[in-house]
């Protein structure tokens, strides 16, 4: 598909485990974000890649979770040792060019995490 | 740290009525601004966006207006229907990381 791609959609994982969500973005797009979003809540910002720069990874909320991008395409966010307040919905974003301030971001629809 | 806020969690409108959500934000060295609609179990779309060199912003049946003097953003939707039930977030940047507000519920009734 010409969209930003997600999987899996649905993950449900023990307390303790390791996840991996996987991203694919718009082919040809530069920036990449990672984004969560809890129950009835805004996005809150986690992790940016921008082509061969070091990535922005200043909204992370713990060093249980890391983001890696391969070849400036594809992109996986690994949360280690789950805990119950990781359970959230995970969005991926891409953009053309340097991200939000210069073109528009587009979504994929989100990997929804639910850790028992 | 500073914010980017809703002034209302829910909005009912009647089919056919204008709707306007309004959004306030406190960085003032955001200079660039989207509105989003999310419907259920579906990722942020794109609906309109503004700079701040401009107050007002057109598209299609939707208006965004910028005040800059009180920070504040609203988008207006013009004879609401009933697809455009969901909810709807602002955000800002002043350089390339979005900011979120938490979001506003909006529901047609027929």
């Amino acid at each position: 598909g010409a969209g930003v791609s997600q999987s899996p959609s649905n993950k449900v994982t023990e307390k303790g485990k390791d996840v991996e969500l996987r991203c694919d973005p718009i082919s040809g797009h530069t920036a990449l974000y990672w984004y969560r979003q809890s129950l009835g809540q805004g996005l809150e910002f986690l992790i940016y890649f921008q082509g061969n720069s070091a990535p922005d990874k200043s909204g992370l909320p713990s060093d249980r979770f890391s983001a890696e991008r391969t070849g400036g395409s594809v992109s996986t966010l690994t949360i280690q040792r789950t805990q119950q307040e990781d359970s959230a919905v995970y969005l991926c974003a891409s953009s053309l060019g340097g991200g939000a301030g210069t073109g528009e971001l587009f979504f994929g629809e989100g990997s929804r995490l639910t850790v028992l | 740290g500073e914010s980017v806020g809703l002034h209302l969690p829910t909005l009912s409108v009647q089919e056919g009525d204008n709707s306007i959500i309004n959004c306030a934000y406190s960085n003032s060295a955001s200079d660039y601004f989207i509105w989003y609609k999310q419907e259920s179990g579906k990722g942020p779309q794109f609906i309109i966006d503004i700079r701040s060199n401009m107050d007002k912003r057109q598209g299609q049946r939707v208006t965004v207006l910028l005040n800059k003097t009180v920070k504040h953003l609203s988008l207006q939707i013009a004879a609401t229907q009933p697809g455009d039930s969901a909810v709807y977030f602002c955000a800002e940047t002043p350089d390339y990381k979005l900011s979120f507000g938490a979001g506003t519920t909006v529901t047609v009734r027929a």
